[in-house]
Order: C-alpha cells, then sequence, then structure tokens
C-alpha cells in the first residue's frame, strides 16, 4: 500500500476483555514495529518482527500481551484481559529493513484504546 | 541500558525566533535520526546523521552530530509557526532496536 494503515482507528472496550489491533505496513517493508505512545511522548518500542520473525519482544508489558506477523505482511497486536492502564494510542510502523540506512521508520496513525 | 535524553522538554517561543534542542547520551552510535510529529499525526523522518560532526542543512533545520557521536542538536532559524510539533531523536542500539527519547515539544507563536 501507499503507507502504513492501522485499524480500528478508535476502541473503546471494557476491562477484562480481549482486544485486536491490526497494522498493514507498507508492502516492501521487511520490519514492523509495534509502539504505544502516550500524548506529548516519544514512542515506547514493544516488539519488532523482520518478516515473520520476531527477535525482541523485550518491550511487552506483560504476558496479556502478544503479536503476531505470520505471512511476513499484516500484523496484529493482541491485549488479552484489558486493563484501564493498557489506555493508550498504539503505533505501528515500518522500515525497509532493520539495517542502518535503510531503517527510516514510517508511521501509522495508530490506534487509540480507551479501557472503560 | 542505553538513554536518549532530550532538551528541554517543551519550548514557546515567538515566530521569528532562533531556538535549539538537544539530544544528549552516554552511548555511542553510529547513527542518529531526528523525526517531528505533529498532533494526531505518527512521527516523520527530517534526517539521519551518521558522522561524528556531521552537519546537515534542512531549509531553516540545522541538525549536527557530535563528534564523538553521543549527541545530536537541531537548530532552528527564524521559526515559523508551521514548525509546531514533537521533535523526537532516536538511535539505533546494538540489537538494532530504535530507541527514542521523549521529545521536545516546540510551540511557535505567531
Amino acid at each position: 500500500g501507499a503507507g502504513v494503515s492501522q485499524s480500528p482507528r478508535y476502541k473503546v472496550t471494557k476491562r477484562g476483555q480481549d482486544v485486536t489491533l491490526r497494522c498493514d505496513p507498507i508492502s516492501s517493508h521487511a520490519t514492523l514495529y509495534w509502539y504505544q505512545q502516550a500524548l506529548g511522548q516519544g514512542p515506547e518500542f514493544l516488539t519488532y518482527f523482520n518478516y515473520e520473525a520476531q527477535p525482541d519482544k523485550s518491550g511487552l508489558p506483560s504476558d496479556r500481551f502478544s503479536a503476531e506477523r505470520p505471512e511476513g505482511s499484516i500484523s496484529t497486536l493482541t491485549i488479552q484481559r484489558t486493563e484501564q492502564r493498557d489506555s493508550a494510542m498504539y503505533r505501528c510502523a515500518s522500515s525497509l529493513t532493520w539495517r542502518e540506512g535503510s531503517n527510516e521508520q514510517f508511521f501509522g496513525p495508530g490506534t487509540r484504546l480507551t479501557v472503560l | 541500558t542505553q538513554l536518549l535524553e532530550q532538551s528541554p522538554q517543551f519550548l514557546s517561543i515567538q515566530e521569528g525566533e532562533n531556538l535549539t534542542v538537544y539530544c544528549n547520551s552516554s552511548s555511542v552510535f553510529s547513527s542518529l535520526q531526528w523525526y517531528r510529529q505533529e498532533p494526531g499525526e505518527g512521527p516523520v523522518l527530517l534526517v539521519t546523521v551518521v558522522t561524528g560532526g556531521e552537519v546537515k542543512k534542512l531549509k531553516r533545520l540545522t541538525f549536527q552530530f557530535g563528534d564523538a557521536r553521543k549527541d545530536s542538536s537541531l537548530h532552528i532559524t527564524a521559526a515559523q509557526p508551521g514548525d509546531t510539533g514533537l521533535y523526537l531523536c532516536a538511535a539505533m542500539d546494538s540489537n538494532y532496536q530504535l530507541i527514542w527519547g521523549a521529545g521536545t515539544k516546540l510551540i511557535i507563536k505567531p
């Protein structure tokens, strides 16, 4: 696609429910990142993929968070048993590769998650 | 732990003034990126600096990478309201993961 897209743009859920967020990266991009971003702050790394491999998931806050990219393109971020503290903007970004020189990140519009 | 510290956290100035924001670390990086994020949007890359001492200019924006590749600065000349945004620096760590500063929120008042 022309850019990184994310869906839904807004999600309101009740505490305890599971949610799944979707990211559709730029089609030629090997690397995909998930971030959590608070208003007026820099992105906080959650995890990333190189194609379908997930080399680093150290940023995931707890085992309730998981991400997949089974075919090396679209990715999903799932939060199980949501808690109010999970409320945040979740941003996806993709880059051509993970290597320096080709790792400019292109960000999606984000999903604003609100847990009531 | 590699950290990028940005300063100031917040800056509000009048149109036409000059300003400098900073990105500092105790770690050495092989490259550093500056992004700008406007409200409601994702960050957008402005520049990548690679060589110690490197200076890059993008119209009224001047980026410098420190000689030791531990710090960087962004200088804006004759700031305009369109420069308003969150300025973020990011650098790659040894795990090929970009680490991000917390950003400088810049407001340019007309």
